[in-house]
């Protein structure tokens, strides 16, 4: 079993649409659990980080569940920009180890 | 955000050659760097630690004598991906973090490695 699971996708959504994507991992010691998206051929960029108590940012909203070991995201009001891969992203230790999501792929069309 | 760059941004090498790869942090020391990998539709893969002044600790399954990782600053790690092979022709990611405590990393602009 992948250590960080998600739904590959992708999900093609008109530009409005909310969509929401989730993510489950296994090591319950994970300690830090962040989104990042990657533009196609670039780098990771930090979109947020993931609380227990929920935390919004803008058209995002991230959800921590560590009782189920789940994590989600929201986003509401599409736009044609948000068309990228959502990488969940998971810190077991405090020593700086991420382990990746396989990413879903996201495409919001006109 | 904290700035990290790569360079080069891409290099063609021939099999059997060896290819450096930089990593320097800008706008902050980062004494721990670290490097992943990523092939075609994959996530990434976390290769190895890079911890300045000491050896870097590799994960599981990657040969730390082809992957050599130096060091040197606290502002600048080096992957060398020695006797290069087609198979190691990948996206190569640094990766620092502003400091020890630090949760959140930031990500290099990535290395595109193809070797012929």
């Amino acid at each position: 079993r992948k250590e960080v699971e998600q739904d590959p996708g992708p999900f093609n959504v008109p530009e409005g649409a909310t969509v929401a994507f989730n993510c489950t991992y296994s090591n319950s010691a994970s300690q830090s659990f962040f989104w990042y998206r990657q533009d196609c051929r670039k780098e990771p960029k930090l979109l947020m980080s993931v609380y227990s108590s929920g935390n919004e940012d803008g058209r995002f909203t991230a959800q921590l569940n560590r009782a189920s070991q789940y994590i989600s995201l929201l986003i509401r009001d599409s736009k044609l920009s948000d068309s990228a891969t959502y990488l969940c992203v998971v810190n077991r230790l405090n020593y700086g180890k991420l382990t990746f999501g396989q990413g879903t792929i996201l495409t919001v069309h006109p | 955000g904290a700035v990290v760059s790569q360079h080069p941004s891409r290099v063609i090498c021939k099999s059997g050659t060896s290819v450096k790869i930089e990593c320097r942090s800008l706008d902050f020391q980062a004494t721990t760097m670290f490097w992943y990998r990523q092939f075609p539709k994959q996530s990434l893969m976390l290769m190895a630690t890079s911890n300045e002044g000491s050896k870097a600790t590799y994960e599981q399954g990657v040969e730390k004598d082809k992957f050599l990782i130096n060091h040197a600053s606290l502002t600048l790690s080096t992957l060398t991906v020695t006797s290069a092979h087609p198979e190691d022709s990948s996206f190569y990611i640094c990766s620092a973090r502003t400091g020890e405590g630090a949760k959140e990393q930031y990500f290099g602009p990535g290395t595109r490695l193809t070797v012929t």
